[in-house]
C-alpha cells in the first residue's frame, strides 16, 4: 500500500507563480524525501527533511513538515518552464535500509 | 560515477519469452533496489538488497519475477514468461545505507510485452 498521497494530482501555473505540493502519509517515519521526474527519466532527488526538522529550503525549494498531522509540502516558487515535471514524496521507515514508499505523485505543468 | 546505469532502455518482446533487465549500481553504495512505474499503479518497489542479499522482495508480483544480485556492481530483474500485463517502465536505483538515504535512479527500461 502507498504510504504517501500527494495533493493535488496535477497542478497547471503560470512562469513566475508559485507551486505548492502536498503529501500525507500514514505510519512514523525516519524522514521525508521529495524526488522530481521529467518525462521519460528517472528519479532525482531534491531534498530530504528529517522527522525532527519543521522547515528546509534549497535554493527555490521550501519543504516543510508536520509530523503531528504526518503531512509535508513543497514549494517552488518563481517557477520556471523547465520546473514541468512530476514530483513525488517517499516516506523512510526506520529499519528500513533505505527503502523508500513514493507517493502517486503531482503532475506540475509551468506555461511560459 | 556514471551514475546507475540500466540496459536495455527498452525492450519489445512477445508474450511467453523471458526478459532479463541488468543494472550496475552506483560504486561504494550497498543498496539496490528494483521498482516498476505503470500509469495505473504508479512506483512500486519489486525488491532491494542490501549488501547483495535479498532483504525485501515482498513486492514481487509472482513467481514469473525474479532477481539476483550476484556481485555488488550487478544485478538482474528477469521475467519468465512475460505477460502483457508486465508492459511498464522498470527502475533500478542504488543507496549506501548509513549515507544521506537518497535514492539514485537510473534511466529506466521501457519494456513493451505484445
Amino acid at each position: 500500500s502507498q504510504q504517501g498521497e500527494e495533493d493535488p494530482q496535477a497542478l497547471s501555473i503560470q512562469e513566475g507563480e508559485n507551486a505548492t505540493m502536498n503529501c500525507s502519509y500514514k505510519t512514523s517515519i525516519n524522514n521525508l524525501q521529495w524526488y522530481r521526474q521529467n518525462s521519460g527519466r528517472g528519479l532525482v532527488h531534491l531534498i530530504l527533511i528529517r522527522s525532527n526538522e519543521r522547515e528546509k529550503h534549497s535554493g527555490r525549494l521550501r519543504v516543510t513538515l508536520d509530523t503531528s498531522k504526518k503531512s509535508s509540502s513543497l514549494l517552488i516558487t518563481a517557477s520556471r518552464a523547465a520546473d514541468t515535471a512530476s514530483y513525488f514524496c517517499a516516506t523512510s521507515q526506520s529499519g528500513g535500509y533505505n527503502k523508500l514508499i513514493f507517493g502517486a505523485g503531482t503532475r506540475l505543468a509551468v506555461h511560459p | 560515477d556514471a551514475g546507475v546505469i540500466q540496459s536495455p532502455r527498452h525492450e519489445v518482446t512477445e508474450m511467453g519469452q523471458e526478459v532479463t533487465l541488468r543494472c550496475k549500481p552506483i560504486s561504494g553504495h550497498n543498496s539496490l533496489f528494483w521498482y516498476r512505474q505503470t500509469m495505473m499503479r504508479g512506483l512500486e518497489l519489486l525488491i532491494y538488497f542490501n549488501n547483495n542479499v535479498p532483504i525485501d522482495d515482498s513486492g514481487m508480483p509472482e513467481d514469473r519475477f525474479s532477481a539476483k544480485m550476484p556481485n555488488a556492481s550487478f544485478s538482474t530483474l528477469k521475467i519468465q514468461p512475460s505477460e502483457p500485463r508486465d508492459s511498464a517502465v522498470y527502475f533500478c536505483a542504488s543507496s549506501f545505507v548509513g549515507g544521506s538515504n537518497e535514492q539514485f535512479f537510473g534511466p529506466g527500461t521501457r519494456l513493451t510485452v505484445l
